[in-house]
């Protein structure tokens, strides 16, 4: 069974542009969850969605957000990016009630 | 507002002997905790889990302990092995959230 898919690996873009970041979950996995991660505040979390709705968000400007397609892929995008914004972005997926998550790769995003 | 605490940022324990993990919560609505580890560049890896119907959980040389009153729950590795050297995060849900908040991790380190 294939793992969690995350594209690109690694990514590098100025300030104020924006990008978007894909994840393919786990064949029958329908729920996806994002978290950001920096060497300082550890894992946290964007937001996760199940079905195409997102049922829960973090504490992340506006500038952050995301999908869900109907084959459970998901996409994140974030704008107007920030120098801050760097960090290792990590995508999880599980079946949908609270079970554990696995995650992908992530993708490094460097914004210079 | 950290509502998952690892307050021991590194840990160093010889091959063969006991390694041994800890974790703070403060909410009490947490039902379901998970233990993932870590290597650099790469998406933490799933682990072991409990709920809080339970106080102990085995898998192999993985046990987590629950202890509800304290908030406190722990991981124990037996016997580590210098393949375990990682960072070590604990995680926790509440049902109907949807999402986990993460510790800050501890790196452990087994020396051979």
């Amino acid at each position: 069974k294939a793992g969690v898919t995350q594209t690109p690996r690694y990514l590098i873009k100025t300030r104020g542009q924006q990008v978007t970041l894909s994840c393919s979950p786990i064949s029958g996995h329908r729920s996806v969850s994002w978290y950001q991660q920096t060497p300082g505040q550890g894992l946290q979390f964007l937001f996760e969605y199940f079905s195409e709705t997102q049922r829960n968000k973090g504490n992340f400007p506006g500038r952050f957000s995301g999908r869900q397609f109907s084959n459970s892929r998901s996409e994140m995008n974030v704008s107007t990016l920030e120098l801050g914004d760097s960090a290792l972005y990590l995508c999880a997926s599980s079946p949908g009630q609270v079970f554990e998550a696995f995650f992908g790769q992530g993708t490094r995003l460097t914004v210079v | 507002d950290q509502q998952v605490k690892q307050n021991s940022p590194s840990l160093s324990v010889q091959e063969g002997r006991i390694s041994i993990l800890n974790c703070d919560y403060t909410n009490s609505m947490f039902d379901y905790f998970l233990w993932y580890k870590k290597y650099p560049a790469e998406g933490p890896t799933f682990l072991i889990s409990i709920s809080s119907i339970k106080d102990k959980n085995e898998d192999g040389r993985f046990t987590v302990f629950l202890n509800k009153s304290a908030k406190h729950l722990s991981l124990h590795i037996v016997p580590s092995q210098p393949g375990d050297s990682a960072v070590y995060f604990c995680a926790a849900s509440a049902s109907g959230t949807y999402k986990y908040i993460f510790g800050t991790g501890t790196r452990l380190k087994v020396l051979a």
